[in-house]
């Protein structure tokens, strides 16, 4: 079985600092990771993954994560935040053995203070 | 392209009605799935389609809870009776096999509030 952990409910940081948002995960196969954003009142919206090859994915918005075999981790990160970055942020995986379905993690909110 | 259509966007109903949410996915999309979003439970699989085809029901929480895509353009999730337990954010989402390895596109969700 798949499963994904978000371990922080919220992440808070200053405006202009680097942010990171962590994800880990666990499959019986290759993994393939995902990032959504979801702003409020809106639907998911795609980020960045990772398929196989450069273990560092850069994506919309400035983001970028790494992935981290060893440590089966995925985190986000971003140099420098912004306020509109505010959002929750779910990361997803998806088992080479799982068929098409997704595990979504249970969401970091994001929050960018001025 | 429009993205994944979804409607109503909000639905409020009381307890025992019957409540139909609608999703137009993405053209060319030949998987459909619908997701159920609440605080307590977070963001849930209810049942994905292949071809218009269930695959996997398994999330669907229960009798009460049905899907049909009668097309390849439109998918149904039909609620008979709803409890005010239901109330939750449904989202609708496609994607295309073999197309950016999974990359799902999410539709704007339904806000349904059942008194």
């Amino acid at each position: 079985a798949q499963s994904v952990a978000q371990p922080e409910d919220q992440v808070n940081v200053a405006e202009g600092n680097p942010l990171t948002v962590k994800c880990t995960y666990s499959v019986s196969g290759n993994p393939y990771l995902f990032w959504y954003v979801q702003y409020p009142n809106r639907g998911l919206q795609f980020l960045l993954k990772y398929i196989t090859g450069d273990n560092l994915v850069k994506g919309s918005y400035g983001f970028e994560a790494e992935f981290n075999k060893s440590q089966t981790s995925f985190h986000l990160k971003k140099p420098s935040a912004l306020v509109s970055d505010s959002a929750l942020y779910f990361c997803a995986v998806r088992d080479w053995y799982a068929g098409n379905m997704l595990t979504f993690g249970g969401g970091t909110r994001l929050m960018v203070k001025p | 392209d429009a993205g994944v259509i979804q409607s109503p966007r909000h639905e409020v109903t009381e307890m025992g009605q019957e409540v139909t949410l609608r999703c137009k996915p993405i053209s060319g999309h030949d998987y459909l799935f619908w997701y159920r979003q609440t605080m307590m439970r977070g963001l849930e699989l209810l049942i994905y389609f292949n071809n218009n085809v269930p695959i996997d029901d398994s999330g669907m929480p229960e009798d009460r809870f049905s899907a049909k895509m009668p097309n390849a353009s439109f998918s149904t999730l039909k609620i008979q009776p709803s409890e005010p337990r239901d109330s939750a954010v449904y989202f609708c989402a496609s994607t295309r096999e073999g197309s950016s390895y999974n990359e799902q596109f999410f539709g704007p969700g339904t806000r349904l509030t059942v008194l």
